[in-house]
């Protein structure tokens, strides 16, 4: 099994502040997927990297996959209210079946 | 084009008892997940579901079952419900020669009293 860590587990911030979350394992992942998850709503997925060193953005959203592939971060530039959810970040794998961690829940106050 | 749709949305029941959770799959999808996310935590994989059949299974005891019918829709059934059962229960759908992009429903929130 491939343990996932993420943190923080809570970070709350006001709007127009950035914020960096982060995913860590001691395994080497082929991919690692980042979902958003809002209350009420189930996961969804925002972007899968790939390449060691990789960086992906998505707008004010910027993921980074780790040289060694065993860790990954999400920063977001000025955050705004409808960035809030709980983000959570799962290996990719082919055999279909996603181990997510145990997430970060942002909250982003207007 | 439907998401994926999962009934009923909410659920109370008593220990002891047995509850069955509906999925339908995105459209076009031909295989179904099930997991669990109890309250603060990351959803856990229950088990897969590609033409009719189990495909993979994670950590949970047998009194978690399921089925997947000839159209794709799956059903999630639990026995002898423990008051540890209380959760929100997702199902994902994906299309299986496309890879392990997985949509997910909104959610069955499932309470055992």
């Amino acid at each position: 099994t491939q343990l996932l860590e993420q943190s923080p587990q809570f970070l709350s911030i006001q709007e127009g502040e950035n914020l960096t979350v982060y995913c860590n394992s001691s395994s080497v992942f082929s991919s690692l997927q980042w979902y958003r998850q809002e209350p009420g709503e189930g996961p969804v997925l925002l972007v899968t990297v790939v390449t060691g060193g990789e960086v992906k953005k998505l707008k004010r959203l910027t993921f980074q996959f780790g040289d060694a592939r065993k860790d990954s971060s999400l920063h977001i530039t000025a955050a705004q209210p409808g960035d809030t959810g709980l983000y959570l970040c799962a290996p990719g794998k082919n055999d279909y079946k996603l181990s997510f961690g145990a997430g970060t829940t942002v909250t982003v106050r207007a | 084009d439907a998401g994926v749709t999962q009934s009923p949305t909410h659920l109370i029941k008593t220990r002891g008892q047995q509850v069955t959770l509906r999925c339908s799959p995105k459209s076009g999808h031909d295989t179904v997940s099930w997991y669990q996310q109890a309250l603060g935590q990351g959803p856990q994989f229950i088990f897969q579901y590609y033409e009719e059949e189990e495909r993979q299974r994670g950590n949970f005891p047998d009194r978690f079952s399921g089925h997947q019918f000839p159209n794709y829709s799956s059903e999630l059934n639990v026995n002898a419900l423990l008051l540890g059962d209380s959760a929100l229960y997702l199902c994902a759908s994906s299309l299986a020669v496309e890879g392990y992009e997985q949509y997910f429903g909104p959610g069955t929130r499932l309470t055992v009293t």
